[in-house]
């Protein structure tokens, strides 16, 4: 197992604009995932993307993977309060259990 | 209720007491997993289980037990509890192999050891 590494620890915006975070690892992989986490509550899977995929759209979600860059990065776009959480990756190289950093805390202020 | 359930969602007990928090899904997903998460450590792996009697060690085993008779639920033991085990307990399951799919978490459990 491997674990991504979040970048930035902490984002704040205002409401309506972009939030980007990002996520490198070391070694490659099969996919990356990306999960949410509302304080206090177990995470909820966003997206996952392969490593032969270069981007990924759910809603206001879009997801890149640069596997010769070994990163990847999460963009929210028109940002709501409700997007307020930490966000986390968790690359897989295989059978391996999802390993998870520390993540990004986004805070979207209204 | 479908899903992924935890009991309980608080716990305080006693250092030296055991204790064990049980987890319970329903989509008869093949592996299970143990997540402890603190803050400054984000979640770490405590064991998981790629099917009923298979378990194995994830990163932080240590002072804790895991057991999987049933498919569906896999409870994990603190057998004698100590106050660096207060933290907040997530189970989580996946059907397929490991890191493949998509992990389901549960709602967590706050555990307090005095």
């Amino acid at each position: 197992s491997q674990q991504g590494e979040e970048d930035p620890q902490a984002l704040s915006i205002q409401e309506g604009e972009n939030a980007t975070m990002n996520c490198s690892y070391k070694t490659s992989i099969n996919n990356l995932q990306w999960y949410r986490q509302n304080s206090g509550r177990g995470l909820v899977h966003l997206i996952l993307i392969r490593s032969n995929e270069r981007e990924k759209h759910s809603g206001r979600l879009r997801v890149t993977l640069d596997t010769s860059k070994k990163s990847s990065s999460l963009l929210i776009t028109a940002s709501r309060a409700a997007d307020t959480a930490s966000y986390f990756c968790a690359p897989s190289s295989g059978n391996t259990p999802l390993v998870f950093g520390k993540g990004t805390r986004l805070s979207v202020i209204a | 209720d479908a899903g992924i359930t935890q009991s309980p969602r608080y716990k305080i007990t006693e250092t030296g007491r055991q204790v064990t928090l049980m987890c319970h899904q329903t989509w008869s997903h093949s592996y299970m997993f143990w997540y402890r998460q603190d803050l400054g450590h984000g979640l770490r792996l405590i064991y998981y289980s790629a099917a009923a009697d298979i378990t194995d060690k994830g990163e932080v085993p240590d002072g804790y037990v895991v057991s999987r008779s049933k498919t569906e639920n896999f409870p994990l033991t603190l057998e004698s509890a100590t106050r660096s085990q207060t933290s907040v307990y997530f189970c989580a399951s996946t059907a397929g192999l490991a890191g493949v799919g998509t992990q389901y978490f549960g709602p967590g459990t706050r555990l307090t050891v005095l």
